[in-house]
């Protein structure tokens, strides 16, 4: 029933190890995105693919990859992770890839790095 | 430089007041859109409102009202009649259509707390 929603939602961790976040839609959307949101609230865009092609690719650590598998998945795979990779990590969705298009977000998954 | 600023950090109302969220925002795009999100306490995102370059209307949906003036570059939000429900921090965020990029740039947030 939900239509954005990621997997796990919380996720702590060592340092240097490496972990994924998944993210699905369900709403027959075109575009999907990462967000990072850190310890202060503000939200950066990472990552927005379209038809499964990657469109925007942030100033973002190598460390970072998101892979697409299909429409319907955008997961976020983090080598190494370091202590600031601590935040909420948001995937979100639109329709399509448009300046207008309203987007859906998931839940959340907030990293804790220790 | 900063495209959508939201001055206020934090606000505290008393329940039943009348609030407004301050959002300017920078562009040399003619044709931008720009929304409304909230982020209750317990973290998701909500949209509330997109708006188009072309139209100045002033939009209201129930206690939500939106003031969109591109001679101030500013979209402001008022909550009428504050409630509880309301507390959550709210994010102005701009599109441009002519950065070919499309990208959600987000303000800072403004923490609305509500107080009963």
């Amino acid at each position: 029933d939900t239509a954005v929603s990621q997997t796990p939602k919380y996720l702590v961790t060592q340092m240097g190890n490496d972990k994924s976040i998944k993210c699905e839609q369900n709403l027959g959307h075109d575009t999907m995105y990462w967000y990072k949101q850190d310890s202060k609230k503000f939200l950066k865009i990472m990552f927005s693919y379209n038809n499964k092609e990657l469109i925007i690719n942030e100033t973002v650590p190598n460390r970072f990859s998101p892979k697409s598998p299909d429409k319907a998945h955008l997961n976020l795979h983090i080598n190494s992770l370091e202590l600031g990779d601590s935040a909420v990590y948001f995937c979100a969705s639109s329709q399509g890839w448009a300046p207008d298009n309203e987007q859906f977000f998931g839940p959340g998954t907030r990293l804790t790095v220790l | 430089a900063q495209k959508v600023t939201q001055a206020q950090t934090e606000i505290s109302v008393v329940e039943k007041e009348d609030v407004t969220l301050d959002c300017v925002y920078e562009t040399r795009d003619t044709t931008y859109y720009l929304f409304w999100y909230k982020q209750p306490p317990s973290g998701e995102l909500v949209f509330l409102i997109r708006r188009n370059s072309f139209d100045e209307q002033n939009e209201i949906s129930g206690r939500y009202s939106w003031n969109f003036q591109k001679s101030t570059s500013s979209f402001n939000f008022t909550i009428t009649a504050s409630q509880v429900v309301d507390s959550a921090v709210y994010f102005c965020a701009l599109s441009e259509e002519g950065a070919g990029s499309y990208q959600l740039t987000f303000g800072k947030g403004t923490k609305l707390s509500v107080i009963p």
